[in-house]
């Protein structure tokens, strides 16, 4: 089992671009995120999606969109990229919705906005 | 506000020598509170999760520590070895909504 899968591993776009950042795990899981993390902060939810069909804002939300493709994938998309959208972006899964379920986080996409 | 702190921000220790990171947080009511170990360019990967009833759980050479009551949390880490070497992140959860509070991590540096 691979577990939580992301592509790319490393984007380097200029201001105003748009991009699309994969992910899809093979767990079965029900619930997936997106997060980002910056320097001196801790992960920050951008959205997440508890079930196939569901998303829902987090706490960063602006300047991005997401789409829950099917039970495996969730991309999470720049329309319009910013350099503070410079950061690395990590998705995870959990079995379900709800802090008892543990988070399977994959190996993060390092974004570049110059 | 719900906030997790983590001290220290980094920290280098000598391969074998033992070591304690801390964690104190404000989130309430409490649900749970895990550990993570990040290896640099890769993703946190879960090292423990403790409710409220449970002040010690161990994973191999790592043994965290909850007191509720004080709302710490530590993370001692025996007999380090250089595959230590990573940031390790408190995340600490409500037990209402669906949310998760991380802390900023303690970088780990083992050296030889």
């Amino acid at each position: 089992n691979a577990g939580v899968t992301q592509t790319p591993k490393f984007q380097v776009l200029k201001t105003g671009q748009s991009m699309t950042l994969q992910c899809a795990q093979d767990m079965n899981h029900n619930s997936m995120y997106w997060y980002r993390q910056d320097p001196g902060m801790g992960l920050r939810l951008i959205y997440y999606s508890a079930s196939e069909g569901t998303t829902d804002k987090g706490e960063v939300p602006n300047g991005y969109n997401v789409s829950r493709l099917n039970k495996r994938e969730f991309s999470l998309r720049l329309e319009s990229a910013a350099p503070s959208q410079t950061s690395v972006y990590f998705c995870a899964s959990s079995l379900g919705q709800g802090v008892i379920y543990e988070q399977y986080f994959g190996p993060g996409t390092r974004l570049t906005v110059t | 506000k719900n906030q997790v702190e983590q001290s220290p921000q980094s920290l280098i220790i000598l391969e074998g020598k033992n070591c304690t990171l801390q964690c104190n947080y404000t989130v309430s009511p409490f649900s749970n509170l895990r550990w993570y170990k990040q290896d640099t360019g890769r993703g946190p990967v879960s090292l423990t999760i403790m409710t409220f009833s449970e002040n010690t759980k161990s994973n191999g050479r790592y043994t965290a520590t909850l007191d509720a009551d004080t709302k710490q949390s530590s993370l001692h880490i025996t007999a380090s070895q250089l595959s230590d070497s990573a940031s390790y992140i408190c995340v600490v959860s409500p037990n209402t909504g669906n949310q998760f509070y991380f802390g900023t991590g303690t970088s780990l540096t083992v050296i030889p």
